[in-house]
């Protein structure tokens, strides 16, 4: 079974750039999460989907990330602009429904912010 | 709320040796707690995960106790191998809730 797909794998871009993160859960995974993983510390949730609908976002910073899951399959997380402290890996994971599932995570873009 | 901590930042062991990692957790509402483990460049990878009505939970090498009490959680590692190297999260699930994550510790083993 494939696991979670996520690319780029690296991205570096200045202050103020926009940039996009894509990601392709598991066949059949309806749940679909956005986490920042900061150095030194343990993945933070941005944004959960169930399908195409978004069921938690309480943490995402809306004034400058967005995302978006179209038809209920692959998502992208864009951040636009971007700051120096949004520097960081962005997981996406994925599980088969909510709740206490296993979520399978992909292996993350690290991105740095010049 | 993101409440789940680990009570040591990093851990060395000899190969073979058992391995105790520990966490709190301080969200008296999380009713399922599950362990991660994080290599270098991947992702975190599941390794065992254990519910509130539960206090003990066995895998392949793995233990994990919870202690509802004290708010206490802790992976037991088994003759630890050079594989195990790696950084380890605790997290906790609250009723319909998100899962938060502590902030890992990094487990070295020794030959």
């Amino acid at each position: 079974e494939a696991g979670v797909a996520q690319s780029p794998r690296y991205k570096i871009i200045e202050k103020r750039q926009s940039v996009a993160f894509w990601c392709n859960p598991i066949s059949g995974h309806a749940t679909l999460y956005w986490y920042q993983q900061i150095l030194g510390q343990g993945p933070k949730l941005l944004i959960q989907f169930q399908n195409n609908g978004v069921v938690d976002d309480s943490q995402l910073p809306k004034d400058r990330f967005s995302a978006e899951r179209l038809k209920g399959v692959d998502s992208t997380l864009k951040i636009q602009p971007a700051k120096l402290e949004d520097s960081a890996v962005y997981l996406c994971a994925s599980s088969i429904g909510q709740g206490t599932y296993e979520q399978y995570f992909g292996p993350g873009t690290r991105l740095t912010v010049t | 709320g993101e409440s789940v901590g680990l009570h040591l930042p990093t851990l060395s062991v000899q190969e073979g040796d058992n391995s105790i990692i520990n966490c709190a957790y301080s969200n008296s509402a999380s009713d399922y707690f599950i362990w991660y483990k994080q290599e270098s460049g991947k992702g975190p990878q599941f390794i065992i995960d254990i519910r509130s009505n539960m206090d003990k939970r066995q895998g392949q090498r793995v233990t994990v106790l919870l202690n509802k009490t004290v708010k206490h959680l802790s992976l037991q590692i088994a003759a630890t191998q050079p594989g195990d190297s790696a950084v380890y999260f605790c997290a906790e699930n609250p009723v319909g809730g998100r899962l938060y994550f502590g902030r890992g510790t990094q487990l070295t083993v020794w030959p």
